[in-house]
């Protein structure tokens, strides 16, 4: 089966850090683009990072520009994204998804973690 | 950055309803739109990609189409496991963006 498994997230405080990754498997985890895509609670889809199949160049939405970082391990199909300085407005559920512009969609998709910034 | 602005954004239906969504972008971005389905409590899934193809193992009662600047998403007879939020995607450039997306409910 085709899936991404995603884990980290939870409760942090303002101005803490948190680590997301996600497990991929079932696809050639290599050859893919991977993407960040956050929901804030009652909201839509906000896209917050890229990542392309070899890790060389990261894209970031402006609202997590030079607090967050994309990165992956092909080597061992995971894909990470480090957030600092977290605020409270980054409380959201995360997904990752594989795929972008090449590919022209987001297929598949994580469970979805939720990252809560609360003192 | 490219806005996608969906209308309606709220949309009251019957099973059976002929239903059409619109997207519209802010600048040409030729065919590389999406479009998303989402129910509560659940990851987006893929519908429509490049404006018009539909996503393998998704029913026929799904479409898109348009180009540039204007796209539809039509569901010919609405089902009940169609009830959900829908959103367009465009991935012509980076920032990626969706649209606001639109909630489709049970009249």
């Amino acid at each position: 089966d085709v899936q991404l498994l995603q884990s980290g997230g939870g409760l942090v405080q303002p101005g803490g850090s948190l680590r997301l990754s996600c497990a991929a498997s079932g696809f050639t985890f290599s050859d893919s683009s991977m993407q960040w895509v956050r929901q804030a609670p009652g909201k839509g889809l906000e896209w917050v990072s890229a990542i392309t199949s070899s890790g060389d160049s990261a894209s970031y939405a402006a609202s997590v520009k030079g607090r967050f970082t994309i990165s992956r391990d092909n080597s061992k199909n995971t894909l990470n994204l480090q957030m600092n300085s977290l605020r409270v407005e980054d409380t959201a559920v995360y997904y990752c998804a594989s795929g972008g512009v090449s590919a022209r969609k987001f297929d598949p998709w994580g469970q979805g973690t939720l990252v809560t910034v609360s003192s | 950055d490219i806005q996608l602005t969906q209308s309606p954004s709220f949309l009251s239906a019957s099973v059976g309803d002929r239903v059409t969504i619109t997207c519209r972008a802010s600048q040409g971005i030729s065919s590389s739109l999406a479009w998303y389905q989402q129910k509560p409590g659940k990851a987006p899934k893929v519908l429509i990609y490049a404006a018009f193809t539909l996503q393998s193992g998704v029913p026929s009662r799904f479409s898109g189409s348009g180009s540039g600047t204007e796209f539809t998403l039509t569901i010919s007879s609405l089902q009940p496991e169609d009830f959900a939020t829908y959103y367009c995607q465009q991935v012509n450039s980076y920032p990626l963006t969706f649209g606001g997306g639109t909630k489709v409910e049970i009249k």
